[in-house]
């Protein structure tokens, strides 16, 4: 079954500081994966996406992810966080095979002053 | 502003009770997913429907129901409500049926049990 793990529950990072947020699937075929942030109070934003092709693919609010295929990683990155940047940030994994979207268990940023 | 509407807001009830929570997807999308949020169950999936008909399941509880209705509203029925069902109920929509395109969420409706 398709799954999806955030190993870090909580990360601190100070502003202006660089950030990379694990995330590891488990599905046999090529996965849909998503990255979506969820501020306080709100529902969940998409950040980015890979379907296929360039695995190093660019999204909103300057984050940018890379898919590597042989580590089932999508690690989200951005190279210098801003104190808005502190939020919950889900992994999720969909396939064609089935309906549903899987979310990963959440990592929530703290950004210090 | 995501597009979809999530009615009501916040909600206290007791022990025992029913309570409905509406969603209205955004304009042209058929699928609509309800999840549930906790803090210890994190995002939990728990149905969809696309265009009126169910179609996916997940960790839904038998005394939990849902509809689509034919403007494409759906609505989420939660009843002898127990302590435990306090959490944040988050209704997405989707153009595509599988999950494989952009999920756009409302803003949830915490339901608190007392």
């Amino acid at each position: 079954a398709q799954s999806v793990t955030q190993p870090d529950i909580h990360i601190t990072v100070s502003e202006g500081a660089s950030l990379e947020l694990r995330c590891n699937y488990s599905y046999g075929a090529t996965p849909y994966l998503f990255w979506y942030v969820q501020s306080p109070g709100q529902g969940l934003q998409l950040l980015l996406k890979y379907f296929s092709g360039d695995t190093l693919v660019q999204g909103i609010k300057g984050f940018e992810a890379e898919f590597k295929r042989s580590q089932s990683s999508f690690n989200l990155r951005k190279p210098s966080v801003h104190w808005s940047d502190a939020a919950e940030y889900f992994c999720a994994v969909g396939a064609d095979s089935l309906n549903d979207m899987r979310f990963g268990a959440g990592t929530r940023l703290t950004v210090k002053p | 502003d995501s597009g979809v509407t999530q009615t009501p807001k916040h909600l206290i009830t007791a022990t025992g009770q029913r309570v409905t929570l509406r969603c209205s997807p955004r304009s042209g999308d058929l699928s609509v997913y309800w999840y549930q949020q906790s803090l210890d169950q994190g995002l939990q999936f728990l149905i969809q429907y696309y265009n009126g008909e169910e179609r996916a399941k997940g960790n839904i509880l038998e005394r939990f129901s849902a509809q689509q209705f034919p403007d494409l509203h759906s609505e989420l029925n939660l009843s002898s409500l127990e302590l435990g069902d306090s959490a944040l109920y988050f209704c997405a929509s989707s153009v595509t049926l599988r999950g494989t395109g952009e999920l756009f969420f409302g803003e949830g409706s915490r339901l608190t049990v007392l």
